[in-house]
């Protein structure tokens, strides 16, 4: 398996555009987590999903975040519109329940917006 | 969720073991203890995990106090490739919902 996949690796934006960013979950697993670190906060939860459905959306910041998941293969999480101060690197990871045991995170896209 | 401690930085000689130590004094009895460490420039990745015994795997050995109430993560020989962050976190398996608290973690350097 390829791992979870995250594109862009990386995205430079103007302030007030929308963003987009894609996650493929490993094939089979059945969470799917939205992280974003930044040097001040850190490694901080977004959302995440089970079954293809939102669990738990308190760690998104406003509403000018949004996250989907349309299929077990696919996520996205929209910032619109931008703003400077989502400037981070955000992280998809994806697991299995049944192993209770590991998050398999992707390398992550570096969001800049200026 | 139960609260960790971890140090801020370590340092550590290459080829020569590490133990990284963790103190979770308000662990409660469904916690299980895990470490995650992130690479620089990648996402973090699952080390180890356990609830109440020692555990060994091929990346690190995890000793767990007999209160449970500290642990240590154990690199045996240190590499420059072990030079990252170290996340010491609790998780409720018994719990419906399945995610995890990363804190600040310790920032592990190797000197060549």
């Amino acid at each position: 398996d390829a791992g979870v996949i995250q594109s862009p690796r990386h995205e430079v934006t103007e302030m007030g555009q929308e963003v987009t960013l894609r996650c493929k979950p490993i094939s089979g697993h059945d969470y799917l987590f939205w992280y974003r670190q930044t040097m001040m906060r850190g490694l901080e939860l977004l959302i995440y999903f089970n079954n293809n459905v939102p669990i738990d959306d308190s760690g998104m910041p406003e509403d000018r975040f949004s996250a989907k998941m349309p299929n077990a293969s696919f996520s996205t999480l929209k910032i619109q519109p931008s703003e400077p101060r989502d400037s981070a690197v955000y992280f998809c990871a994806s697991s299995f329940r049944r192993t209770y045991n590991e998050q398999f995170f992707g390398p992550g896209t570096r969001l800049t917006v200026l | 969720d139960a609260k960790t401690t971890q140090p801020n930085s370590m340092e550590s000689n290459e080829e020569e073991p590490v133990h990284l130590p963790c103190n979770h004094s308000t662990i409660s009895g469904t916690d299980y203890i895990h470490w995650y460490r992130q690479l620089p420039s990648q996402g973090p990745e699952y080390v180890i995990h356990g609830l109440t015994s020692n555990v060994n795997n091929r990346m690190a050995s995890l000793a767990i106090a007999e209160d449970r109430k500290s642990s240590t993560l154990i690199l045996h020989r240190a590499t420059l490739r072990d030079a990252a962050v170290y996340y010491c976190i609790l998780r409720d398996l018994m719990r419906r919902d399945d995610k995890i608290i990363f804190g600040k973690g310790t920032r592990l350097h190797i000197l060549p």
